[in-house]
């Protein structure tokens, strides 16, 4: 069964740790988004790629860094954490021309 | 940059009353999506909506899209528990690979 796969689902994790939020999809997709989302709020794009090799910044400024070397893995990476990173961060896929996306479960991240 | 906006942000409605939420965006739409996401879940995709002034229904669900392509519409006739959640808008941007989500609006339906 198509699907799209986020690990872990949450973290809790001490200032200037380095973590890194995965994300997998089996529906072949070449376009993948990271998107940030407090409780109860909008979506922010924070990174997209169209595409193997291809990674942009999204809407909302980001210290994070993404990276995307097979079609089906998007991984997101923080550096050093900070508790101004504690949010919900949702990984999709969607596939070409103006489809929908399909949303990971999310990750809910913690930085103390 | 595009804007896209959706009021209420908030509605508590007793079961079996009717909500409506609408979404405005500040440019012009190809085709505009709504997504419902549950407390404690993702956004799921439910509909897109392509035409000047289409209308769909998905059995309790209403959507329009409005003449202009500017705006849109989801209504739900006589609410039940199961539609709890916060709904989505959103529009297409950057060329159509990139989608701007409104603002969203929960809705509570009490017993």
């Amino acid at each position: 069964e198509a699907d799209i796969y986020q690990t872990p689902r949450y973290l809790v994790i001490g200032t200037g740790k380095k973590i890194t939020l995965e994300c997998s999809q089996t529906m072949g997709h070449d376009k993948m988004y990271w998107y940030q989302q407090d409780p109860g709020m909008e979506l922010h794009l924070i990174h997209y790629s169209y595409g193997v090799n291809s990674t942009e910044k999204g809407d909302l400024s980001s210290e994070s860094t993404v990276s995307r070397i097979r079609t089906e893995h998007f991984p997101l990476t923080l550096e050093s954490a900070r508790p101004s990173h504690t949010s919900q961060y949702l990984c999709a896929s969607s596939g070409t021309g103006p489809h929908e996306q399909y949303f990971g479960p999310g990750t809910r991240l913690t930085v103390t | 940059g595009q804007q896209v906006m959706q009021i209420p942000q908030y509605q508590h409605v007793q079961e079996g009353e009717d909500f409506t939420t609408y979404c405005n965006s500040s440019t012009t739409l190809s085709n505009i999506q709504w997504y419902k996401q549950r407390p404690g879940g993702h956004p799921v995709f439910l509909i897109q909506l392509v035409k000047s002034g289409e209308v769909k229904k998905q059995k309790r669900l209403t959507f329009q899209f409005g003449e202009a392509k500017k705006n849109s519409s989801l209504h739900i006739t006589a609410t039940q528990t199961t539609d709890v959640g916060t709904y989505f808008c959103a529009g297409p941007t950057g060329g159509g690979n990139k989608l701007t989500f409104g603002t969203g609006t929960q809705l509570k339906v009490e017993l």
